[in-house]
């Protein structure tokens, strides 16, 4: 069975520009998850999905936006990039919202921005 | 607002012996909490959980302690392997919520 799957693997930006990342949950997650993580940091909660809504935004500024599509994938929109915006971007997913079910992490994307 | 902290940033343990990885949060709240191991360059795996109404949990090498009235859970590998070797991050969450993330141990086993 596949698992969460990211892409663009890499992906290089000039500042002031749009970098969207895309990912696709392991079949029958309904629940899409996105983290950054900086270089030397851990792993900062983004946005979370379920069943289409957003459920939870993280301490991110409004440029980092999000969707999930009616196949539960996600995409994460980031406008007007900045550098700090360098950063491994992970996806995670899992069944729905109890607290029981584990998420299970894509290998990531990562955003450089020149 | 840091809920789960994971207070050691590094921790070096010689192969075969025990490593025990500590994280302690805040939030009374939280019922599940998780261990993922990260390597360089890759997304987070998941270890093993334990549910808030159990105090161990085992799986092989890798045992999960929750001490829930400390609001402190650990992991124990035994015996260590250079393979294990990573960023173990410790993560918790209440029902319906976010996962809330710990800032990551760094493991290097030594052969």
């Amino acid at each position: 069975e596949a698992g969460v799957t990211q892409s663009p693997t890499h992906l290089i930006k000039t500042r002031g520009q749009q970098a969207t990342l895309r990912c696709s949950p392991i079949s029958g997650h309904t629940s899409v998850y996105w983290y950054q993580q900086a270089l030397g940091l851990g792993l900062q909660f983004l946005l979370w999905y379920d069943e289409g809504e957003e459920r939870n935004r993280g301490n991110f500024p409004p440029r980092f936006s999000g969707r999930q599509f009616p196949n539960y994938s996600s995409e994460l929109n980031v406008n007007a990039l900045e550098l700090e915006d360098s950063a491994l971007y992970l996806c995670a997913s899992s069944l729905g919202t109890v607290s029981g079910n584990t998420i299970y992490f894509g290998e990531g994307s990562w955003l450089t921005v020149v | 607002d840091q809920q789960v902290k994971q207070n050691s940033p590094s921790l070096s343990v010689q192969e075969g012996r025990i490593s025990i990885l500590n994280c302690d949060y805040t939030n009374s709240m939280f019922d599940y909490f998780l261990w993922y191991k990260k390597y360089p360059a890759e997304g987070p795996t998941f270890l093993i959980s334990i549910s808030s109404i159990k105090d161990k949990n085992e799986d092989g090498r890798f045992t999960v302690f929750l001490n829930k009235s400390a609001k402190h859970l650990s992991l124990h590998i035994v015996p260590s392997q250079p393979g294990d070797s990573a960023v173990y991050f410790c993560a918790a969450r209440r029902y319906g919520n976010k996962l809330v993330f710990g800032a990551g141990t760094i493991l290097r086993v030594k052969s």
